[in-house]
């Protein structure tokens, strides 16, 4: 079982740019969960995707938007970059059956300059 | 709203003594709380939750943690700590939708 896989593990954009982040989940997981977590913070939930759909949203712009496919995987977008879109971006996998724990991937390192 | 409190930025610890990582919380209902660790450069990786029943929780790597209802807390516990145990650790309450809601991180160092 390869766990929670995120792609890339770096990356460096400048500001306005657009970014895409994608997450396959653990095997036998049909819901993914994205989080931002800026140097020195706790991870901020972003949001949930379940068959597909958006599920639940936290306290963040419209510039950030996902996918969710057939296959469970997921991409986070984020769109027209700030400085202070700089963090680490974690995806998480659950499934209802189990309704107690996410799965945490290794994250992605995002950059802006 | 929910929300977690770790009072502490950074706790140390010689090693071989007992460590305590400290967490409150406000949640309405029910709590779920968790702990996770986090290695440099890595995701977060589970070492226990709380659900219901008893309320001293044992969980991965010879870590504990104490429920307390009365005082709105979820103190993260060791007997005997490890170089290796140092980390960034973070407790978390889960929300209705089966999200997180984690607190700022306590970085714990052993010294060895």
């Amino acid at each position: 079982d390869a766990g929670v896989t995120q792609s890339p593990t770096h990356l460096i954009k400048t500001r306005g740019q657009q970014v895409t982040l994608r997450c396959s989940p653990k095997s036998g997981h049909d819901t993914v969960s994205w989080y931002q977590q800026a140097l020195g913070q706790g991870p901020q939930f972003i949001f949930q995707y379940y068959e597909e759909e958006e599920r639940q949203r936290g306290n963040f712009p419209d510039r950030f938007s996902g996918h969710q496919f057939p296959n469970y995987s997921s991409e986070l977008n984020v769109n027209a970059l700030l400085l202070g879109d700089s963090a680490l971006y974690l995806c998480a996998s659950s499934n209802p059956g189990t309704n107690n724990e996410q799965f945490f991937g290794p994250g992605t390192r995002l950059t802006v300059l | 709203a929910q929300s977690v409190a770790q009072p502490e930025d950074q706790v140390n610890v010689a090693e071989g003594n007992p460590l305590t990582v400290k967490c409150t919380y406000s949640v309405s209902g029910n709590p779920y709380l968790f702990w996770y660790v986090q290695y440099p450069n890595r995701g977060l990786q589970f070492l226990l939750k709380y659900i219901t029943g008893d309320n001293l929780v044992k969980g991965s790597y010879g870590f504990e943690a104490e429920f307390n209802k009365s005082q709105t807390s979820f103190h993260l516990k060791k007997p005997s700590a490890l170089v290796s145990d140092s980390a960034l650790y973070f407790c978390a309450v889960r929300d209705y939708g089966q999200n997180f809601v984690f607190g700022p991180g306590t970085r714990l160092s052993v010294l060895p």
